[in-house]
This record gives C-alpha cells, structure tokens and sequence, in this order.
C-alpha cells in the first residue's frame, strides 16, 4: 500500500541535542512538506521541497533544516537553536507543488518531546 | 496574505445532529483552491475535499456537504446525521497560486465531540 511513513511516533530528547524526524512516501509524489502542530493550532509550514535537492523555508524554518538527497525521503533535523521545540511534526507529500495545488497527503506524525 | 479563519473552536453535539462547522477566508488571488481535513485522535491528516474559486457548486458525498460562497468568502462543512465516529479535529485550508507555488494555509481547526 502507497503512503506515508514517519518514525518514531514518540521521540524524547533532552534540550541542546540535535534530533532528526523521518519521513518516507512510496506515493511517487514530487513534493514534499514539514509542518508543526501546537496544541489548540493550525499547521504551521516549516519546510517544503518541489524537487530533489531543492527546498524552500516555511513560514517557521528558524532552528530546522532538512535535506532531499531522495525523492521518497525528506527528513527533518530539529536543531539546538529550536526555542520551543516539543510539538507534534506531521510530514505531507503532494503530486506536485505547482499552480493546480493538489491535495496533500498526510503521514501518521513524531510527537517529539524535549526536556 | 491569506488568511483562514475557524471561529468555532469545539461543538459537542450528540449522535444523529446535523452539524456545520464554519470557515472564513482572505486572499487577494482570483485562483485559489480550498480545502478540508480530518484529523482524528490518532494524530494522522485526512483529506476530505478540495475545491477550486471558480467552482461554485456545492458537493455532497454521503453524510457531507459543503457550502462554498464567495461572495462571503465562505466555505462552510455540514455533517448530516453525526455519528461518534466522526468525533476529530476537522481543518480549513487555503492555497494561492498566484506566485507559481502553493503552499497551504491552515485554519485553527474546530474539535468536533460527538457524544453517543
């Protein structure tokens, strides 16, 4: 079956560590998203990448990076300069990101928790 | 900017209600492209519908409906015969395409509780 994976589900780190979310697509989709949930929030855009080795930031990139070195994979590094780093990450991947605006799928989500 | 407006933060109803959660938008584009999730407990998004500004027509698809007026910049969701299952986070979104790439923009979402 075509999805979206993300692992772990829960991720635990302690404050000043670097940690890095996954996210594979079997879907064949071009692109690819990061998004952050709050409690009681939106999404919020982190990164989102078009094309293999090519990614844009977000509305919120500060203290992220990623990298898109494969098209099924697009994983996110949550850095020590992230402030408040312990929300819910969801992962998307869409056919494409172009002026049709497909839907975008979504993965099951890493809850990360950082003490 | 695009902007994506939940007013209703929770509705409780019980089984078998009708119920409408709202959405208003903001955007300057004549292209654009609306859309609504479901997120349940688990966590995982799932896409529900996806319409685009020159489409007018509402949509049913079993117990769902939906409302799209652009004269109100509205978008509106009706849940018809609510059943628990459908207890969930349901979301809003907006996608311009003025600039050649789209990116969503999220409501706040509404916390639907449907109680047996």
């Amino acid at each position: 079956d075509g999805g979206i994976t993300q692992s772990p589900k829960y991720l635990f780190r302690k404050e000043g560590q670097n940690v890095t979310l996954s996210c594979e697509q079997n879907l064949n989709h071009d692109a690819m998203y990061w998004y952050r949930q709050d409690p009681g929030q939106g999404l919020r855009l982190i990164y989102y990448s078009q094309i293999v080795n090519d990614f844009q930031k977000g509305d919120i990139a500060e203290g992220y990076s990623v990298s898109r070195e494969k098209k099924e994979s697009f994983p996110l590094t949550v850095t020590s300069a992230q402030k408040n780093p312990t929300a819910f990450y969801l992962c998307a991947s869409s056919i494409d990101l172009d002026y049709n605006s497909y839907e975008q799928y979504f993965g099951p989500g890493t809850r990360l928790t950082v003490t | 900017a695009q902007k994506v407006t939940q007013a209703q933060t929770e509705i409780s109803v019980v089984e078998k209600e009708d119920v409408t959660l709202d959405c208003v938008y903001e955007t300057r584009d004549t292209t654009y492209y609306l859309f609504w999730y479901k997120q349940p407990p688990s966590g995982e998004l799932v896409f529900l519908i996806r319409r685009n500004s020159f489409d007018e027509q509402n949509e049913i698809s079993g117990r769902y409906s939906w409302n799209f007026q652009k004269s109100t910049s509205s978008f509106n969701f009706t849940i018809t015969a609510s059943q628990v299952v459908d207890s969930a986070v349901y979301f809003c979104a907006l996608s311009e395409s003025g600039s050649g790439y789209s990116t969503l923009t999220f409501g706040k979402g509404t916390m639907l509780l449907v109680s047996p």
